[in-house]
């Protein structure tokens, strides 16, 4: 079954960087987009990062672009996030979810989330 | 605030039909792209109900269905159950944002 499994999350101070993992099994990793999204405490869903099944392209939502990277290393099936300059507006569950396509779109399979709090 | 503007909230009694609605614009739905909905449960990941604007995967009951017009798209569940109580959110793609992925505010569902 298909699961996906994040880790990596903690406390961190503002301006710090943090890396996400997700580690995913159950299906063909490199046949599949996949996306982190994350959720503030009590608040809405926000979309973050899409990266194509192969690597080749990456896209962002503006409140992250320059700040995190998103990549992927299908000979290990893990899927990275990368949070440089950290704010305290990133503070938030974090979720690696896979792309019903292999390129973007809607989300198939979400892990359980990891959770990053920025604080001083 | 979210490029995809969905209510709050929305009620019904059991057995009822409610419907909960995205209204978007030329840059996301209004240009066709895809309208997808999801489930979220208290605590837990969100679920996938309807992609493709009107597409259930596998496993969804055919009480939830989704509609698409013009800037908006809509998700409609009958016979209401309790367990339904959820919230319920819209994504799509918006070309003014550099290809980015969207989702709506979110819909609190409650059963009375």
């Amino acid at each position: 079954q298909v699961q996906l499994v994040e880790s990596g999350g903690g406390v961190v101070q503002p301006g710090r960087s943090l890396r996400l993992s997700c580690a995913a099994s159950g299906f063909t990793f490199n046949n599949y987009g996949m996306h982190w999204v994350r959720q503030a405490p009590g608040k809405g869903l926000e979309w973050v990062a899409v990266i194509w099944y192969d690597g080749s392209n990456k896209y962002y939502a503006d409140s992250v672009k320059g700040r995190f990277t998103i990549s992927r290393d299908n000979a290990k099936n893990t899927l990275y996030l990368q949070m440089n300059s950290l704010r305290d507006e990133d503070t938030a569950l974090y979720y690696c979810a896979r792309s019903i396509t292999l390129v973007r779109g809607a989300v198939d399979f979400w892990g359980l989330g990891t959770l990053v709090t920025v604080s001083s | 605030q979210s490029v995809l503007t969905q209510p709050p909230s929305v009620s019904g009694a059991p057995g009822q039909r409610v419907t909960i609605s995205c209204t978007g614009s030329s840059s996301n739905i209004g240009a066709g792209y895809d309208v997808h909905w999801y489930q979220q449960l208290p605590g837990t990941a969100p679920k996938l109900l309807i992609y493709g604007n009107n597409n259930r995967p596998s496993g969804v009951p055919d009480r939830f269905s989704g509609s698409k017009s013009g800037t908006s798209a809509s998700l409609a569940i009958t016979g209401l159950q309790a367990e339904d109580e959820a919230d319920y959110y819209c994504q799509s793609y918006d070309s003014s944002l550099g290809g980015s992925e969207v989702f709506g505010g979110g819909t609190k569902l409650t059963v009375l």
